[in-house]
């Protein structure tokens, strides 16, 4: 059975840092490997989604990046903002287009 | 880009009664939608896998008979909680994947439950 991890739990950080998100998942056969973004009582927004065959995708102030033989993922988020403050969700894909979510990730950055 | 529109965005309502979720593709036609269940703090998990025209496939652990799922057409599916119990209070969201891009999971806004 496929688990994901990620840590850490929540992260404080002031604006302007640099930051790195980490995921972890048991089963390296994926499909793909899907970074998301949640606000509170809101729904997903798809940040990333890097397949298995890729090592890394970029998009404005992040990068993500997969090792799929070693199970793990990376979120880097360059020069923080205050409106970058939400619940930060790593989901893997497998057969029958599933996706498994890990617990998320609380980022919070203080003006 | 494809819009996922899920109805209602919050529901009260008492313990004992039926609430009905729908969640529609607005633009595109979806060929498989997902439902998820997440309770607060907590990560989503999958509770079923609908296409349209077919049963729903449900998740271990989850009980069919009380979580309906109906998926009429390629745009609409939608969820029933049946005789909801304070414990099924949570936040339900769906995803919908269409046929151009098949590894894309679109998600609605949600919809938070509350049982009282």
């Amino acid at each position: 059975k496929q688990e994901v991890t990620q840590i850490p739990a929540a992260l404080s950080v002031p604006e302007g840092e640099n930051l790195v998100l980490n995921c972890s998942f048991t089963d390296s056969a994926i499909y793909n490997l899907q970074w998301f973004r949640q606000d509170p009582g809101k729904g997903l927004t798809s940040l990333l989604l890097i397949q298995s065959s890729q090592r890394e995708q970029t998009s404005g102030r992040l990068n993500a990046s997969l090792d799929k033989s070693s199970g793990r993922s990376t979120l880097y988020i360059a020069a923080s903002q205050p409106g970058d403050s939400a619940t930060y969700l790593c989901a893997v894909e497998t057969s029958g287009s599933r996706l498994t979510f890990g617990e998320g990730t609380q980022l919070t950055v203080n003006p | 880009g494809a819009v996922v529109s899920q109805h209602p965005s919050w529901v009260i309502c008492k313990s004992g009664t039926s609430v009905k979720i729908e969640c529609r593709s607005l633009d595109f036609q979806a060929t498989t939608m997902f439902w998820y269940r997440q309770f607060p703090k907590q990560s989503l998990m999958l509770m079923a896998t609908s296409n349209e025209g077919s049963k729903a496939t449900y998740e271990q652990g989850v009980e069919k008979d009380k979580f309906l799922i109906n998926h009429a057409s390629l745009t609409l599916s939608t969820l029933t909680v049946t005789s909801a119990h304070p414990e099924d209070s949570s936040f339900y969201i769906c995803s919908a994947i269409g046929y151009r891009r098949l590894n894309i999971q679109y998600f609605g806004a949600g919809t938070r439950l509350s049982v009282l």
